[in-house]
This record gives C-alpha cells, sequence and structure tokens, in this order.
C-alpha cells in the first residue's frame, strides 16, 4: 500500500488554466505539507497542514490554493497557471508527536504550456 | 531562520571509491538533521535521520552520517560507491521554530563511473 499517494502523476495543461493535485495519506500522520521542486532540483516548502489548519504558508503567489478537507488529505489548486508553475510538487507527511522523517509522495510533475 | 548549505553541486567518483557529500547548517535552536536521496524521476527516500543520540548515524545502503555540532555539519560517507548508488542527495534540516518543516539544501548530484 501506497503511504503517501500523489494525483496524476503528469499533468500537462496550457496557460491561464485551473488544474487540481490531489494528496491522500494513509500512515495516520497530523500534518501534511506540499513542495516544489524546480527544474534546478531545489525543493522549497509551499504549504503545511496541522489537523486541517494551516501552519505554514510560505510567500508563493495566491494563485495556488491549499485545501484540506480531513487531515488525510491535502488538496492543491492552482488558478490561471503560468510557464513559470512548471515543475515538480511533491506532498508529504509526518507525525510531529514522534519525531518521524517526512514521507514524501512519488511527485506530480507539472508542464504548463 | 534556518538554512542548509550543500558545498558541492556535483561530485563525480569512481565504482568502489569513498566518498563524503557535505553538509553544513544553521540554526539558532535544537536541529533535526535528515538526508535524502533522489533517483532519476522517482520521489525522495529518506537514508537516514539525526533526532538525538550517538551523533554517528547509520542508514540505508550503507550510508552513515557524522552530526557534528561545534561545526554544525551533517556531512553523509560511504566507503565504497556502487553505480546505482548514481543520484541527487539532499541535506535537510528541521526545527520546532519552522513547525518541523523540513528545510532542504540544494542537493548534490553523485555520479558514480565504472
Amino acid at each position: 500500500d501506497t503511504a503517501v499517494s500523489q494525483t496524476p502523476k503528469y499533468l500537462v495543461t496550457q496557460m491561464g488554466n485551473d488544474k487540481s493535485i490531489k494528496c491522500e495519506q494513509n500512515l495516520g500522520h497530523d500534518t501534511m505539507y506540499w513542495y516544489k521542486q524546480d527544474s534546478k532540483k531545489f525543493l522549497k516548502i509551499m504549504f503545511s497542514y496541522n489537523n486541517k489548519e494551516l501552519i505554514i504558508n510560505e510567500t508563493v503567489p495566491n494563485r495556488f490554493s491549499p485545501k484540506s478537507p480531513d487531515k488525510a488529505h491535502l488538496n492543491l489548486h492552482i488558478n490561471s497557471l503560468e510557464l513559470g508553475d512548471s515543475a515538480v510538487y511533491f506532498c508529504a507527511s509526518v507525525d510531529r508527536t514522534n519525531n518521524s522523517p517526512l514521507h514524501f509522495g512519488n511527485g506530480t510533475r507539472l508542464t504548463v504550456t | 531562520a534556518q538554512s542548509v548549505t550543500q558545498l558541492d553541486s556535483q561530485v563525480p567518483v569512481f565504482e568502489e571509491a569513498p566518498v563524503e557529500l557535505r553538509c553544513n547548517y544553521s540554526s539558532s535552536v535544537s536541529v533535526y538533521l535528515f538526508w535524502y536521496v533522489q533517483y532519476p524521476n522517482q520521489g525522495l527516500q529518506l537514508l537516514l535521520k539525526y533526532l538525538s543520540g550517538s551523533t554517528l548515524v547509520k542508514g540505508i545502503n550503507g550510508f552513515e552520517a557524522e552530526f557534528n555540532k561545534s561545526q554544525t555539519s551533517f556531512h553523509l560517507r560511504k566507503p565504497s560507491v556502487h553505480i546505482s548508488d548514481t543520484a541527487e542527495y539532499f541535506c535537510a534540516v528541521s526545527d520546532r521554530n519552522s513547525g518541523y518543516a523540513l528545510n532542504f539544501g540544494k542537493g548534490t548530484s553523485l555520479l558514480v563511473t565504472p
């Protein structure tokens, strides 16, 4: 069973479109994250939710909106996609109560044309 | 604020040679330190972590790292590398001030050749 699963794995879309990426974890973790990995492989945190509450909101355009319907899910919606949004987006989860390491999903490769 | 510096962006090495990938961090509070590996077109996999206790940490695939508080370093080592170790390696730090989110270095690309 996949611990942190993201869908879709690949997403190709045109500029100006709105798209969503979904993430689910079955580890019972209380905190979930979205990271962006750019073309130079640099990983940067975007958002973090703890028990459905937003706790980290880095400097990200407000076209990006995370939604956490429950603590096992953290979705990422992106409005008015731009070329610069092309990247690999990783979801991750952790149990903050026991210092466990982050578990990452396999990533969603977003290509904006 | 915390930060992570990986001093080498690329490290070429011959198969069966030893390797050290360098990582330095800065933080004003106690930190947790991690090394992750990313194989081509894949997600990130935890190699090893330092939370507390012994400063020498052993991980998967024969890797180990040593936490050096005085030098604020957490270098990754392997005594004999394989072709299959070719990948991107990321050092990361977290602390309570960051909400335990991982702050990554820019990565080191390890290329192992015959």
